[in-house]
């Protein structure tokens, strides 16, 4: 299996454009995290899905971040308008069932000018 | 109470020494206890995890020591290697509950 896959890995912007995030969780699970890493804040829960269904969104940071998971194998976190205070690396987890394991992708490095 | 406290915030260790990173926690409801591996450019990657109800899990080098009427529990890296260098993350959730991270210890062995 590929793991857990994001795009872009590196996302340079300006401050009000708009960012899309992208993740594809591993086959077969059903439990999808957005999680931001900072080196101020550590590794922060943003948004949870569980069968596509958003469960959790209490960790969005304000009504300029929204997460969309369509299917089970895509998931979306967008930006609009993006501050430089957003400026971070996002990473997207996935897990199967009940199994705790989480399983992370690579992250997207974002930079908002 | 949601809170994991970890430290320290660094730790530079040498080549074959013993690297020891701690972690407290405040919900007594907290019931599975991992720690995660991070090496730079890539996601955190689970290491090894506890359950309350033991108070020693150990693979390999890796050993983690749980004290449940302290609440704190501890990674601890045998013989530590180059290749450990990494940031290490602890966390706790209840349940099937989300996990709570600690911020992470950036650990570097030096050889």
């Amino acid at each position: 299996d590929a793991g857990v896959i994001q795009s872009p890995r590196h996302e340079v912007t300006e401050m009000g454009q708009e960012v899309t995030l992208r993740c594809k969780p591993i086959s077969g699970h059903n439990s999808l995290f957005w999680y931001r890493q900072t080196m101020m804040r550590g590794l922060e829960l943003l948004i949870y899905f569980n069968n596509n269904v958003p469960i959790d969104d209490s960790g969005m940071p304000e009504d300029r971040f929204s997460a969309k998971m369509p299917n089970a194998s895509f998931s979306t976190l967008k930006i609009q308008p993006s501050e430089p205070r957003d400026s971070a690396v996002y990473f997207c987890a996935s897990r199967q069932g009940r199994v705790k394991k989480l399983f992370f992708g690579s992250g997207t490095q974002l930079s908002v000018l | 109470q949601q809170q994991v406290k970890q430290s320290p915030q660094s730790l530079i260790v040498q080549k074959g020494g013993i690297s020891i990173i701690n972690c407290a926690y405040e919900n007594t409801a907290f019931d599975y206890f991992p720690w995660y591996q991070q090496f730079p450019g890539k996601g955190p990657a689970l290491l090894i995890a506890i359950r309350p109800d033991v108070s020693e899990k150990k693979e390999g080098r890796f050993t983690i020591s749980f004290n449940k009427s302290a609440k704190q529990f501890s990674l601890h890296i045998m013989d530590s290697q180059p290749g450990d260098s990494a940031t290490y993350f602890c966390a706790a959730s209840i349940s099937q509950g989300n996990l709570i991270f600690g911020k992470g210890t950036k650990l570097s062995v030096k050889p």
